[in-house]
């Protein structure tokens, strides 16, 4: 069965600077895909950045990116010039089932507070 | 954007009742979810289903199901809670198309078993 594991459970930082939040992951299988979503305190999820495991260039989407280290089955997500309005709890998450009807597991999440 | 509906936000409601949530998506997605999110934060699949298949999570209980009406809407009906169903329960669809089969999540319904 497939695992994702956020071992940080919080994270507090001062605005403008840079995070990474660790994720590690089991499968088995030889192709699958990545994600991270944030939670905000109002409670929605919203997609970030996902990375597919074939691709050999780390995704980035704005302030965010990843660090796809696929020997180590770890997918860190960075938030640079981090702001305020980022403190979330930030969740790793991987695909599981066939392409026509897989869901998503989640790892625990981790609690990011950017500090003034 | 929301695009994903959930109602209500909260219902209280006492052990063995029956309470139904809904979710509507205005997507035209083909797949939903039913996630279930419990005090810890921990985010687990309930059910996903398509106008063709319904998958279940082996550990849901029973009570548990899921209804459908068309593939813009995916309710979930508990038959009799128990105070373990205290949770947020997410409600989220599937985007096929070029944003590469990304879930989005709708604002969740909180549910507490007195």
């Amino acid at each position: 069965a497939q695992k994702v594991t956020q071992t940080q459970t919080s994270i507090s930082v001062m605005e403008k600077t840079t995070v990474t939040m660790d994720c590690v992951y089991e499968t088995q299988d030889s192709s699958y895909f990545l994600f991270w979503y944030k939670q905000t305190a109002s409670g929605e999820i919203v997609f970030l950045i996902r990375q597919d495991s074939y691709k050999k260039e780390n995704a980035t989407v704005g302030h965010y990116s990843l660090n796809f280290q696929k020997p180590k089955s770890s997918i860190g997500l960075i938030i640079t010039a981090t702001q305020i309005e980022d403190s979330a709890v930030y969740f790793c998450a991987m695909r599981e089932g066939l392409s026509g009807s897989w869901q998503l597991i989640f790892g625990s999440g981790t609690q990011l507070t950017v500090m003034p | 954007e929301t695009a994903v509906f959930q109602t209500p936000n909260y219902h209280v409601t006492q052990v063995g009742n029956e309470v139904s949530f809904n979710c509507k998506q205005t997507l035209g997605h083909d797949t939903m979810y039913w996630y279930k999110q419990d005090s810890k934060k921990l985010l687990k699949i309930m059910f996903s289903y398509n106008n063709k298949q319904l998958i279940v999570n082996e550990t849901v209980p029973r009570r548990f199901s899921p209804q459908s009406s068309d593939k813009a809407h995916l309710n979930l009906r508990i038959k009799s809670v128990e105070p373990e169903d205290s949770a947020v329960y997410l409600c989220a669809s599937r985007d096929w198309g070029i944003n590469q089969d990304t879930q989005y999540f709708g604002p969740g319904t909180r549910l507490l078993v007195l």
